[in-house]
């Protein structure tokens, strides 16, 4: 089966410009998942859709931070305007859902830089 | 609370020998704790993972350990190969609460010498 696709994989901008993100999670899954891994760190979650429900974005900084997943299948991160704290690597995840343990899979993600 | 505590942050051994990494957690209600490999310029990808009710599991020259009492997990691999080399996280996610999250420990580098 495909994996988790994510483009762009590089995206250089300037601090205060807009950018956005895109996933295509793995056919039939239910649950999308956006990570941001920081240089040196494990991934940390921005926020969890069940299909088209964002049912966690607690962590997600909602005053430049936005993301959707229209039809419940692919999904858009987008940021605006971006700072220079925000430069990380953004990985996708997507799982079968419907029960507590189903494996996440990850695309291998979009490396922000901001200058 | 939330944490995952992970060691070693870096990890040499030589081609052959064998390489264990711990996590330790506090929040007794976690009850799944996969295992993610993750190489340059690529997502993490599972290896294994265990879920609360089982206390070992091994797949060819991985395995994994989990004492849920004294709430710390181990990644064991045996017979360590160059391709071995990589960033390992362990992770834990809730039942309930937060379901379906998985939190993350900060990652041990192996380094594998032949």
């Amino acid at each position: 089966e495909a994996g988790v696709v994510q483009s762009p994989r590089y995206k250089i901008i300037e601090k205060k410009q807009p950018v956005a993100f895109w996933c295509n999670p793995i056919s039939g899954h239910n649950t999308l998942y956006w990570y941001r891994q920081n240089l040196g760190q494990g991934p940390e979650l921005l926020i969890r859709y069940e299909n088209e429900e964002a049912v966690d974005d607690s962590q997600l900084p909602k005053d430049r931070f936005s993301a959707e997943r229209l039809k419940g299948v692919d999904s858009t991160l987008k940021i605006q305007p971006a700072e220079l704290g925000d430069s990380a690597v953004y990985l996708c995840a997507s799982s079968p859902g419907g029960t507590a343990n189903s494996p996440l899979h990850f695309g291998n993600g979009t490396r922000l830089t901001v200058t | 609370g939330e944490n995952v505590e992970q060691h070693p942050s870096t990890l040499s051994v030589q081609e052959g020998d064998s390489a264990v990494i711990k996590c330790t957690y506090s929040d007794s209600a976690s009850n799944y704790f996969p295992w993610y490999k993750q190489e340059l310029g690529k997502g993490p990808q599972l290896i294994i993972d265990i879920r609360s009710n089982v206390g070992e599991k091994k797949d060819q020259r991985i395995a994994v350990t989990l004492n849920k009492t004294a709430k710390h997990f181990s990644l064991h691999i045996t017979e360590t190969q160059p391709e071995d080399s990589a960033v390992y996280f362990c992770a834990r996610r809730n039942y309930g609460g937060s379901q379906g999250n998985l939190i993350f420990g900060k990652g041990t580098k192996l380094s594998v010498k032949p």
